[in-house]
């Protein structure tokens, strides 16, 4: 299995700002995923980040909003832009395992004051 | 567009009892199905995986079935306990790409 980590675990941000959030993973892997869970929610699909191209980005999200990184087979980073109290959300990454299990991280949890 | 809905949203049983969450989906093209479980304020953890080829895995007191045919997936617990408690999702994955698409979940409470 897949060990995921992220940064911030959690963080109380202003209307207006940007934050980054980090996804590190233990083994080297071609796909990760980043999804948005808002309250209440279940959890959606904002974009697949593939290693050395651009992130595809699912309908209702967009770069400007979302800018995603993955400079290698470790690690990604999703930036929340420009924030609003519609943003408070838990973000979490994912990869594919062995068999493709997807694996979760523990989450950001978001709150835009 | 793939759409997966979850019954019941919520269940409450006394410990010791066993019980089914059911999963259904619109579209049968799947590559494969998994569930998790989320406990509050925590990430999620896989369950069991279900390959499109398969028609069951079982995991301890956990039993998942598939039925493509029927767009239709269903988690058996045998044996309820209270650390059963938390919120069931299932998920699922098309053909031809490994993003999952979730239904709303069912939050259980297992009651001692």
């Amino acid at each position: 299995s897949a060990v995921i980590s992220q940064k911030p675990s959690r963080d109380i941000c202003q209307r207006g700002t940007s934050l980054t959030i980090q996804c590190q993973v233990d083994s080297q892997v071609t796909m990760m995923f980043w999804y948005r869970q808002q309250p209440g929610q279940s959890l959606t699909l904002i974009a697949t980040a593939n290693q050395g191209s651009e992130a595809t980005y699912e309908s209702g999200f967009v770069i400007d909003k979302f800018p995603i990184s993955r400079p290698n087979l470790t690690f990604s980073t999703l930036t929340v832009s420009n924030m609003s109290p519609e943003d408070s959300s838990i973000y979490l990454c994912s990869v594919g395992g062995r068999g493709e299990t997807q694996y979760f991280g523990p989450g950001t949890r978001l709150l835009v004051l | 567009k793939q759409e997966v809905t979850q019954i019941p949203a919520a269940l409450s049983v006394p410990e010791g009892e066993n019980l089914v969450l059911n999963c259904s989906f619109t579209d049968s093209a799947i590559y494969n199905l998994q569930w998790f479980r989320q406990d509050p304020g925590k990430g999620l953890t896989s369950l069991l995986l279900i390959q499109s080829s398969q028609r069951e895995q079982t995991s301890g007191r956990l039993n998942a079935s598939l039925d493509k045919s029927s767009g239709r997936s269903t988690l058996y617990i045998a044996a309820s306990q209270p650390g059963d408690s938390a919120t069931y999702l299932c998920a699922l994955a098309d053909t031809g790409r490994r993003a999952l698409t979730f239904g709303s979940g069912t939050r259980l409470q297992v009651q001692p």
